[in-house]
């Protein structure tokens, strides 16, 4: 089953360094979707692609955070200069389209700890 | 106003009860409601959704939206052990999806 990955599963690093974080999805599917969660709280939408056009971005999504998706394959979220706020779950998420584009499956997510 | 609003109070039931689960939201010009579930450490797994208003079922699932109310529900009967874990509904609309704060479900055997 060739579900959403991510990677790495666990990233802990000291406040202001730069981190990376990759996200494939589902094979075929054209919308990919970021998104962060923090303890107790649904998941919040930060951005998203169709193929490798970002049409989207939330206002979550300050100016040290930069998403690409190259090929419309696999992508990457960056956050830099880390703060303790960016300590969340980073989830990442698929959709086929046109038909079924509301059907949203997600990664395991990215767990960051900013100490 | 939050988009989808949630209240997020743990529940305990015994194994075979039926679990309840409501949602609120306030955009009404949004058509799909869905439920996912999430267990700890892991990322939300799409459950069910619904177009529109109506009842959806799906084996010990139902899902029921009321859009004259507003009003998303998601019912679990024979509870089992296993359906232990954080419940979420969102809804689908502008190209994204906006979750409730999610319903963490303990079932006891």
């Amino acid at each position: 089953d060739t579900g959403v990955s991510q990677d790495p599963r666990h990233k802990i690093t000291k406040r202001g360094q730069n981190v990376t974080f990759r996200c494939d999805p589902i094979s075929e599917h054209n919308r990919l979707y970021w998104y962060r969660q923090t303890l107790g709280q649904g998941p919040e939408f930060l951005t998203y692609f169709q193929n490798e056009a970002q049409l989207e971005k939330s206002r979550l999504l300050s100016d040290r955070f930069s998403a690409e998706r190259p090929k419309g394959s696999f992508s990457t979220l960056e956050i830099q200069r880390t703060e303790q706020g960016d300590s969340a779950m980073y989830l990442c998420a698929s959709s086929p389209g046109p038909v079924g584009i509301y059907e949203q499956f997600f990664g395991p997510g990215t767990r960051l700890t900013v100490l | 106003q939050k988009e989808v609003e949630q209240d997020p109070g743990p529940l305990s039931v015994p194994e075979g009860a039926i679990v309840s689960l409501n949602c609120t939201y306030s955009n009404s010009a949004f058509q799909y409601f869905m439920w996912y579930r999430q267990y700890s450490r892991k990322g939300p797994e799409l459950l069910m959704y619904t177009y529109s208003s109506g009842n959806k079922e799906d084996g010990r699932f139902t899902a029921q939206v009321d859009k004259s109310s507003k009003y998303i529900s998601l019912f679990i009967r024979d509870s089992q052990p296993s359906d232990s874990a954080t419940y979420l509904c969102a809804i689908y609309g502008n190209n994204r999806l906006a979750f409730g704060k999610g319903n963490q479900v303990v079932v006891i055997p």
